[in-house]
């Protein structure tokens, strides 16, 4: 089993559509979570943290589930610019600093 | 302000043979994270250099290595080269956070070096 995983999609959807993803990992004791976002060909950058409290960036929402161990991203109103791969980041268990990836969700958002 | 900045940006190898790649990290950072991105997949962790030691290993052989200098910056090397070593090698920068770990992953990435192998 992937220490983090996500369905790679893709996800087509219209522009104004609301789409969610979610990820599960597999640690129980990792304790940071993220997602980032990476365009074609370019590295990833930083989207949002993830806290059990919900987390809201504009039309952002990230939200971690602790006892099912899954982490998920909503985004409203999708914009033709939202399209990219979306990665699912969980890590920092055992005091350890190193983070797992997933393999990456792609959002294709269409006219 | 410069960001996490990456040499070369793409060379081509063939087997057999070693590459250097080198990171300079973002102002004010001192941890530099190395990760190889396979076409289709997510980053995999390779290491992390901090005050110059190699601090954490992911799942690779010893033909990756790495260095940090005084300055920061690093450089990862790849020896004997095989054909599935073709990638996106990605440098990220971050402070260094020590026991806090709820910050792990809050990282900058440079653009990458894509290297293929022939």
């Amino acid at each position: 089993r992937k220490e983090v995983e996500q369905d790679p999609g893709p996800f087509n959807v219209p522009e104004g559509a609301t789409v969610a993803f979610n990820c599960t990992y597999s640690n129980s004791a990792s304790q940071s979570f993220f997602w980032y976002r990476q365009d074609c060909r370019k590295e990833p950058k930083l989207l949002m943290s993830v806290y059990s409290s919900g987390n809201e960036d504009g039309r952002f929402t990230a939200q971690l589930n602790r006892a099912s161990q899954y982490i998920s991203l909503l985004i409203r109103d999708s914009k033709l610019s939202d399209s990219a791969t979306y990665l699912c980041v969980a890590g920092g268990s055992g005091g350890y600093q190193k983070v797992t990836f997933g393999i990456g969700t792609k959002l294709q958002v269409i006219p | 302000d410069a960001g996490v900045t990456q040499s070369p940006t793409h060379l081509i190898k063939t087997r057999g043979q070693q590459v250097t790649l080198r990171c300079s990290p973002k102002s004010g950072h001192d941890t530099v994270s190395w990760y190889q991105q396979a076409l289709g997949q997510g980053p995999q962790f390779i290491f992390q250099y901090y005050e110059e030691e190699e601090r954490q290993r992911g799942n690779f052989p010893d033909r990756f290595s790495g260095h940090q200098f005084p300055n920061y910056s690093s450089e990862l090397n790849v020896n004997a080269l095989l054909l599935g070593d073709s990638a996106l090698y990605l440098c990220a920068s971050s402070p260094w956070i020590g026991s806090s770990v709820t910050s792990a992953g809050e990282l900058f990435f440079g653009e990458g070096s894509r290297l293929t192998v022939l």
